[in-house]
């Protein structure tokens, strides 16, 4: 069956970085992309970025532009999400998810990783 | 960019009831909208996909319509599993995604 299995939760001092690992299992990793979503403690889903498994082709949110890079090792099945100069805003929950889109996003996520909440505090 | 708004916001039913939520995109966006559901402390659930698409597993009783702008969610009787946040998600031309503000379905 299909899994995404996060790495723990992590809490980190403002101005630092975070990078978050998302295993994949139960299909072929290099036909899909994966979407990072966050959402912040008791609000909405944000769309953060996608990056497909097949090339490394990568699509950011605007706001996050410069301080996100998204990575994928094809020999252990696996995406990353680093995020830097991190700031309290960014506490949340960041979830990676698959979309079945390999070489353009398809535009939907249809497996989920189960979170990975990451505080910002001083 | 692309702004979506559900309305509405929040509301209160019993089980067996006909529940609707919509989608308003600031601009056309084709069918290319998707529906989650997210429970507490849980990740989203894909349930509609390209507007109408029912995901596979997902109950025939959700339903999905619409395009262009403005789309709808229909619950045809809510179950009590059903209690729940609802989102919409549009994907555009530009290969970036939004997510609707939610609607909080809950008990009456």
């Amino acid at each position: 069956q299909v899994q995404l299995v996060q790495s723990g939760a992590e809490v980190k001092k403002p101005g630092a970085s975070v990078k978050v690992s998302c295993k994949a299992s139960g299909y072929t990793f290099t036909s899909y992309g994966i979407s990072w979503v966050r959402q912040a403690p008791g609000q909405g889903l944000e769309w953060m970025g996608w990056i497909s498994a097949y090339n490394g082709n990568t699509n950011y949110a605007q706001k996050l532009q410069g301080r996100v890079t998204m990575t994928t090792d094809t020999s252990t099945s696996t995406a990353y999400m680093e995020l830097r100069s991190l700031r309290s805003d960014d506490t949340a929950v960041y979830y990676c998810a698959r979309d079945r889109g390999w070489l353009r996003p398809a535009g939907y996520f249809d497996y989920w990783g189960q979170g990975t909440l990451v505080t910002v505090s001083s | 960019a692309i702004q979506l708004t559900q309305s509405p916001s929040s509301l209160s039913a019993s089980v067996g009831d006909r529940v609707t939520i919509t989608c308003r995109a600031s601009q056309g966006i084709s069918s290319a909208l998707a529906w989650y559901q997210q429970k507490p402390g849980k990740a989203p659930k894909l349930l509609i996909y390209d507007a109408s698409s029912l995901e596979s597993g997902v109950p025939s009783r959700f339903s999905g319509s619409g395009s262009g702008t403005d789309f709808t969610l229909t619950i045809s009787s809510l179950q009590p599993e059903d209690f729940a946040t609802y989102y919409c998600q549009q994907f555009n031309s530009y290969l970036l995604f939004t997510f609707g503000p939610g609607t909080k379905v809950d008990i009456k």
